[in-house]
């Protein structure tokens, strides 16, 4: 079955270090998205990309990068600069960046810090 | 830029009640806007969408319609079950999806 598959469900950090988050999909889709989920604050965009090797910074990209090397990954890691690292984070995709396309999401990971 | 707001929750209702959730827009252009769904501990599902101003989206008993005149986007159902609890979203697209702080809902047997 086709979708997004991200990985772990939940992640410690301790402080100071560096965490990667994983997002994968198989459904041949061109674009994909990071999404931070606070309560209260529904989703903010962190970063998305259009194909690979491409990328762009979302609404609140500071503390976090990303890498594109392969059309099917979108790994995202959380630096030790981001200060409030502990959110549910939703990875999503679209075939392309259309104004009807609908976004798939992949399960969620919940990052939490020791 | 573009954004999206929707009425606070938390949402609390019996079954068979009818359900609004308001949701208006501010955008500089004609985007297509959508509610998605999420269920706890899961990621967020499409409900429904409508891509341009008067249509109306609708799925599982849900209906929303685009109001250019009034910016919203509204969604209801008229009887609701307690399989609906959820988190609803309001979000509208340009080049990225722009989502509104959603609403909790939470139906009582």
């Amino acid at each position: 079955d086709g979708g997004i598959t991200q990985s772990p469900k939940y992640l410690f950090r301790k402080e100071g270090q560096n965490v990667t988050l994983s997002c994968e999909q198989n459904l041949n889709h061109d674009a994909m998205y990071w999404y931070r989920q606070d309560p209260g604050q529904g989703l903010r965009l962190i970063y998305y990309s259009q194909i690979v090797n491409d990328f762009q910074k979302g609404d609140i990209a500071e503390g976090y990068s990303v890498s594109r090397e392969k059309k099917e990954s979108f790994p995202l890691t959380v630096t030790s600069a981001q200060k409030n690292p502990t959110a549910f984070y939703l990875c999503a995709s679209t075939k392309v960046i259309a104004t009807n396309e609908k976004l798939f999401f992949g399960s969620g990971t919940q990052l939490s810090v020791l | 830029g573009d954004s999206v707001t929707q009425m606070e929750g938390p949402v609390t209702l019996s079954e068979e009640a009818f359900l609004t959730i308001n949701c208006t827009y501010t955008a500089t252009g004609y985007p297509s806007l959508f509610w998605y769904v999420q269920y706890p501990g899961e990621g967020l599902q499409l409900l429904l969408k409508a891509t341009k101003a008067d249509d109306k989206g609708s799925n599982k008993g849900f209906e929303a319609t685009y109001r250019k005149e009034t910016t919203s986007f509204h969604l209801e159902k008229g009887s609701v079950q307690v399989s609906d609890s959820a988190v609803y979203f309001c979000a509208l697209f340009d080049y990225k999806l722009s989502f509104g702080a959603g609403t909790t809902v939470t139906v009582r047997a």
